[in-house]
Parts: C-alpha cells; structure tokens; sequence
C-alpha cells in the first residue's frame, strides 16, 4: 500500500517549451501533496504544498508563474514548468500525505528533467 | 570516517561494522523527525521516525537516537550490508497547517566490502 506513481520518469525538452509531471497516489487519497526539486549531491528541497481544490503554496523563491501546480483530485496532482531552460533541469520529486495522517508523506519515485 | 568538503559528506564502512550517520536540525520545535535512504535516481524511502517526546526508537537494524538539548539526531545501522549504500536524509516536521518537511543536507554511506 501507499504507494505514489511520477510520469513521466523522465524528459528531455527543448529550451522554451513547457513540460508537465504527473504525480498520483495510486492506492489511497491525498488531501495534501508536497513537489520539491533536487539538484545533484544536494537535498530535497521544497518547492510549494499543494492542497486539493485550493491554491498551491510556494515557497519563497519559487515562481508561482513558472511552477504551474494543480491539484484537482484527491489522487492527482501536477507540476508544469513553463518556459523551461537549462537552469530548471533537476530531479523533480512528489510525496503524498494520506488524507487520514498528519505526519506521513509517502515519495513518488521522481522525474529527472533535462532542458536543451 | 566523515569528510565534509564541496561534495555531499561521506562515510565509508567496511561490510559489517556499525555505522552512526549525524543530522543536525534546525527548529526546536519541530516535532517529529524521519530518517530517508535515497537511491541513485530513485525518491526517498521511509527508514525509521521519531517524535520529539521519545529518545531512541529501535527497529530491526536501525535505531534512531533524538538530543533536543543539542538539537541533533542520528541514525544507527546495525552490521552495514553493501545494500544499505545510498544517501541518508534527516528530516523535521515543523508541524502547524501544512506540517511540512525539512530536509537535511544528507550523508553518503559507502559500505566497502
């Protein structure tokens, strides 16, 4: 159980174009979904808190207007980077909190990113 | 032993010794803390938690030990097998609304056969 699916697992883009990440909790339902980003041999970190049905929560430096979050079901959450360039290519990671858990978060198994 | 450079802090073990990987972490009123082993490629997996009102919580080769007066917290791995090779990440929750997490810097743990 809980477990969490990313699609794709990974892209290679364009410079300029958009690309969206799926992230789904396949076996249970998430009232919260949390997206962070990971640059190589550095942490997690976080990006903004999604909550379904309402607006996403950014973390401060993080462009609300490039990292498109939707989160339109208790299973399914997105993030859509637009316009992406070199700099935004990293490891995008979700995790999933279970609508009955405060504490728990469980990790999707990320999307490697890489803008030409 | 640890090396703090550029790079992302290592340990190196030989197979079967004991490893004690460290974390310091930064709000003392965060309330409940995970350890993550992370894969090459791969999302982090859940190892072991504790809540900020215990001192260790054992599992079946790991245990975690939790100091609030210093705010510090370990990992201890038990007889360390070649598979337990990955990145290890601390993590606070800082509770409230969102309860989100905060991640440590991490610690790379290479076990030398």
């Amino acid at each position: 159980g809980a477990v969490v699916s990313q699609h794709p697992s990974w892209v290679i883009c364009k410079s300029g174009t958009s690309v969206k990440i799926e992230c789904r909790s396949l076996d249970f339902q998430a009232t919260t979904m949390f997206w962070y980003r990971q640059f190589p041999k550095q942490s997690l970190m976080l990006m903004a808190t999604s909550n379904e049905g309402s607006k996403a929560t950014y973390e401060q430096g993080v462009e609300k207007d490039k990292f498109l979050i939707n989160h339109a079901s208790l299973t399914l959450s997105t993030l859509t980077v637009t316009s992406a360039h070199p700099e935004d290519s990293s490891f995008y990671i979700c995790s999933a909190r279970p609508k009955s858990s405060y504490n728990e978060q469980f990790f999707g198994p990320g999307t490697r990113l890489t803008v030409l | 032993g640890e090396s703090v450079g550029l790079h992302l802090p290592t340990l190196s073990v030989q197979e079967g010794d004991n490893s004690i990987i460290n974390c310091a972490y930064s709000n003392s009123a965060s309330d409940y803390f995970i350890w993550y082993k992370q894969e090459s490629g791969k999302g982090p997996q859940f190892i072991i938690d504790i809540r900020s009102n215990m001192d260790k919580r054992q599992g079946q080769r790991v245990a975690v030990l939790l100091n609030k007066t210093v705010k510090h917290l370990s990992l201890q791995i038990a007889a360390t097998q070649p598979g337990d090779s990955a990145v290890y990440f601390c993590a606070e929750s800082l509770g409230g609304a969102t309860n989100k997490l905060i991640f440590g810097t991490g610690t790379l743990l290479a076990v030398q056969p």
